[in-house]
């Protein structure tokens, strides 16, 4: 069962830097997120997906972008990386057609991202 | 909008000994309550949960929680914990609408100790 799958699983980028990170799911869920996590914070919402071709901004949305072409992905992209988006970024997913609603969410393993 | 508060950011405890996280919410609309477990480089993984119903809910690895709803808690509870509980805890809101994100409390660290 591979659930949620990020990847890369680390990387350092050099300020100015653009980079995609990658996220895929096989549960057929129609809802999928972006979230950040900081030293000592819980996690903040930066996009969500409610099914492919449909996205919308989270809590702090800033300085990345989003897409959802298929079900299954989600990737995100930082264009021009600051020092304020070093963080470690999980993706979830929810939901399937029929469900009823606020299923549990899944996480992947996580993308720690270093900007340096 | 919602928010969680997660009251103690460190809760130090015996091997063997109960524990009580305490998880605080405010929304203003029904919600759904979550508890998730990271442990050290992991995503997070689901604890429990409580959609309706029964307001004690029983999760993995011998955790529950109550929901509370007078007093807008939802406090996760251990009779007798294990080295192997030591992790980082998060409580978290769903509004039940919409986007369904989670908003999430800034994490409780259990240190196990033996």
């Amino acid at each position: 069962n591979a659930g949620v799958t990020q990847t890369p699983k680390f990387r350092i980028l050099k300020i100015g830097q653009s980079m995609t990170l990658q996220c895929t799911q096989d549960m057929n869920h129609n809802y999928m997120y972006w979230y950040r996590q900081d030293p000592g914070m819980g996690l903040k919402l930066i996009y969500y997906s409610v099914g492919a071709g449909i996205t919308d901004k989270g809590e702090v949305p800033n300085g990345y972008n989003v897409s959802r072409s298929t079900t299954e992905d989600f990737p995100l992209r930082l264009e021009l990386a600051a020092p304020s988006q070093t963080s470690v970024y999980f993706c979830a997913s929810s939901g399937r057609q029929g469900e009823v609603s606020n299923q549990p969410q899944h996480f992947g393993d996580g993308t720690r991202l270093s900007i340096l | 909008a919602q928010s969680v508060t997660q009251l103690d950011s460190q809760v130090p405890v015996f091997e063997e000994a109960p524990v009580e996280l305490r998880c605080n919410y405010s929304s203003s609309v029904s919600v759904y309550l979550f508890w998730y477990v990271q442990y050290p480089n992991q995503g997070l993984q689901l604890l429990l949960k409580y959609l309706s119903g029964s307001t004690l809910v029983k999760g993995i690895n011998g955790f529950e929680a109550e929901f509370n709803k007078s007093q807008t808690s939802f406090h996760l509870r251990k009779p007798s914990v294990h080295i192997s509980d030591t992790a980082e805890y998060f409580c978290a809101v769903s509004g039940g609408t919409g986007r369904r994100a989670l908003t999430f409390g800034s994490g409780t660290r259990l240190q196990v100790q033996p």
